[in-house]
């Protein structure tokens, strides 16, 4: 089955810098990575997806990009301000397909926190 | 306003007993998904499924039990197997459709602590 691999584990950065989170996946198959957030004790929420078709995808402060040769993708947060902190999971999924639906991996999470 | 409900948000369980967790969706989504989370970890697939009375186990199903009676509702219980059951549990719906790629959505979520 796929693997999902994060790191760092924890970032801290200074407001206004950037921030960088890394995942690779074993499954070359693997068409979709999304990247959620989850704040404290609550459900994770979609910040942004990728399709394996797509090598770069932005969202004003955001942006992912994916390399499918080495088979790892990175979630870039520029200009971080304090409520970006939080933790942030990548995932991988082979979606799109009967029978699959949209079971993801994820990655064992990175917190992020941003300090004034 | 459309979304998933989990409740409770808290459940306190005795060892030995089983409970039952709701999650509902009004998203009117074909797939639901339960996962487990624990510290420091990612999240972790016990079931899932993508059409009503049809579910499949995930990576993690032993001592856990669903039903898909109803599209908007996946209750999961957890049995008196579970042997760690403490942890938080979190519901996900999403509607694939062969050929296209669409997000999960996810519940609040609900703390179950074994006391």
């Amino acid at each position: 089955g796929e693997n999902v691999e994060q790191h760092p584990s924890t970032l801290s950065v200074q407001e206004g810098d950037s921030a960088v989170i890394k995942c690779t996946y074993s499954d070359s198959a693997s068409n979709y990575f999304p990247w959620y957030k989850q704040e404290l004790g609550k459900g994770p929420q979609l910040i942004i997806d990728i399709r394996s078709n797509v090598g770069e995808k932005k969202d004003q402060r955001i942006a992912v990009t994916l390399n499918k040769t080495a088979k790892h993708f990175s979630l870039h947060i520029t200009e971080t301000q304090p409520e970006d902190s939080a933790v942030y999971f990548c995932a991988a999924s082979l979606a799109g397909l009967t029978g699959g639906g949209n079971k993801l991996t994820f990655g064992t999470g990175t917190q992020l926190k941003v300090e004034l | 306003d459309g979304g998933i409900t989990q409740s409770p948000k808290y459940l306190f369980r005795k060892e030995g007993q089983n409970v039952t967790l709701s999650c509902e969706q009004n998203l009117n989504h074909d797939a639901m998904y339960w996962y487990r989370q624990d510290p420091g970890q990612g999240l972790r697939l016990i079931y899932y499924s993508q059409i009503v009375n049809d579910f499949q186990k995930g990576d993690i199903a032993e001592g856990y039990s669903v039903s898909r009676e109803k599209k908007e509702s996946f209750p999961l219980t957890v049995t008196s197997a579970q042997k760690n059951p403490t942890a938080f549990y979190l519901c996900a719906s999403s509607n694939p459709r062969a050929g296209d790629i669409t997000e999960a959505f996810f519940g609040q979520g609900t703390r179950l602590t074994v006391v």
